[in-house]
Formats: structure tokens, sequence, C-alpha cells
């Protein structure tokens, strides 16, 4: 079963405009949320990760706000240009725990 | 610097014959090694992943077997390739729990 679940599973978004990507998780001792982001043909990179311990955390035009009491998390994207048109997992983890459980995936696509 | 080898780019093979993917991680020692595959459009997989030498969990019983024969090589084998097989294979690594995860350009393998 996913233990995390992103939504929408796609969204088309005008440059300049806010593109944002929801994720939910029930297990509580999930303490580390990493993003990432695929091209075609290549394979996922690191975007940013937040621990719970703060609720937002912001780099360049790519921001985390994450909840703990409501267990989610969501990336937004902001003034998205046609290069960040790609595939974005949120994943989560926790302590002694050496896998990554992803979220489904996201395809993002911004139209210029 | 930290850096993961994934090869080939591109293979297809016939249904029955043998499969063999190599990765292989430089700038540390003792990674934590994973095999994932993505479907057409879909999510990310956990098909295998190692925390030392010769130990391997797999998530998913399949037709496929890995190894880790040594601290920063995994491999990625079938006996009798099946059309199911067929898919984007990712390699990645990562050096503890909770740290991020860092991912080949992956193999795209067709079964014909």
């Amino acid at each position: 079963q996913q233990q995390v679940k992103q939504s929408p599973q796609s969204l088309i978004v005008q440059k300049g405009g806010i593109s944002i990507i929801n994720c939910a998780y029930e297990n509580t001792a999930f303490d580390y949320f990493p993003w990432y982001q695929q091209f075609p043909g290549k394979g996922p990179a690191l975007l940013i990760a937040i621990r719970p311990d703060v609720s937002e955390k912001k780099e360049g035009r790519f921001t985390i706000s994450f909840n703990k009491s409501a267990k989610q998390f969501s990336l937004h994207i902001m003034d998205s240009q046609p290069g960040d048109s790609a595939t974005y997992f949120c994943a989560a983890s926790k302590r002694n725990d050496y896998k990554l459980s992803f979220g489904a995936g996201t395809t993002v696509t911004v139209r210029a | 610097s930290q850096t993961i080898h994934q090869w080939p780019a591109t293979l297809v093979q016939p249904v029955g014959s043998p499969l063999s993917l190599e990765c292989t991680v430089e700038g540390t020692s003792n990674p934590n090694l994973y095999w994932y595959r993505q479907a057409a459009g879909r999510g990310l997989q956990l098909l295998f992943y190692s925390v030392g030498i010769g130990q391997i969990s797999s998530e998913v019983p399949q037709n496929l077997s890995a190894s880790r024969p040594q601290d920063r090589q995994f491999i990625l084998s079938s006996k009798k390739l099946l059309l199911s097989d067929s898919g984007f294979y990712l390699c990645a690594f990562g050096t503890g729990d909770r740290s991020p995860l860092h991912f080949g350009n992956g193999t795209r393998l067709t079964v014909t």
C-alpha cells in the first residue's frame, strides 16, 4: 500500500503561474520529506527536502510547506517556467529506515 | 565528489534472454544501494536494496535478482526475461537513513 499519497496526477500551468503539488502520509514516524524532480529519460534528482521541525522551506522559486498536525506537505513552484516541466515526486522516510516511500508522481507542464 | 554510473543507457533484449545491468558508485564508502523500476508514465517501484556487501533485500518477488559483489557495485540480473520486465531501471545510492537518494541516469530496457 502506498504510504505517501500524492495529488494531482498531472497539472498544466501557464508560464509565470504557481504550481502546487500535495502529499499526505499516515505514518507519524516519518521525519524526513524530500522532493525529487525528474526530466524525461533521466533519473530523479533531489530538489528540496524538509524535516518536521520547520513549517516551510524555500529554495529559489521552490517552497515546501509542512503541516505536521494534518500530516500533509506540499510543493509550490512560484513563477513557473517551461524548464520546470517535469515529473515531481514527494517522498518520506523515518529513523533507521533506509528506504524512501515515494508518492506516485505529478507531471507538471508549463505552457509558454 | 559522489557520483553514480549506470549502464547501458538502452537495451533491447528478446524474451527468454538473460539480463545484467551494472551500477557503480564513486566518492563514498559503504553506500546503501537501490534498484528501482519505473513503468512508462508511472511511479518508482523499489525492487532491491542493500546496506552492505552480500546483503540484499527484495521488495517485490519476481523474475529478477540483485547482487553486490563489491562495496560500490550493484548488479541487477535475470536468467530469462519476460515481456513484463520492460521498463526504465534506475540505480540509486544513499549514505544513511533519512538522507537523500542519488539516482543514476537509468537503463531503458525493452523486451521484445
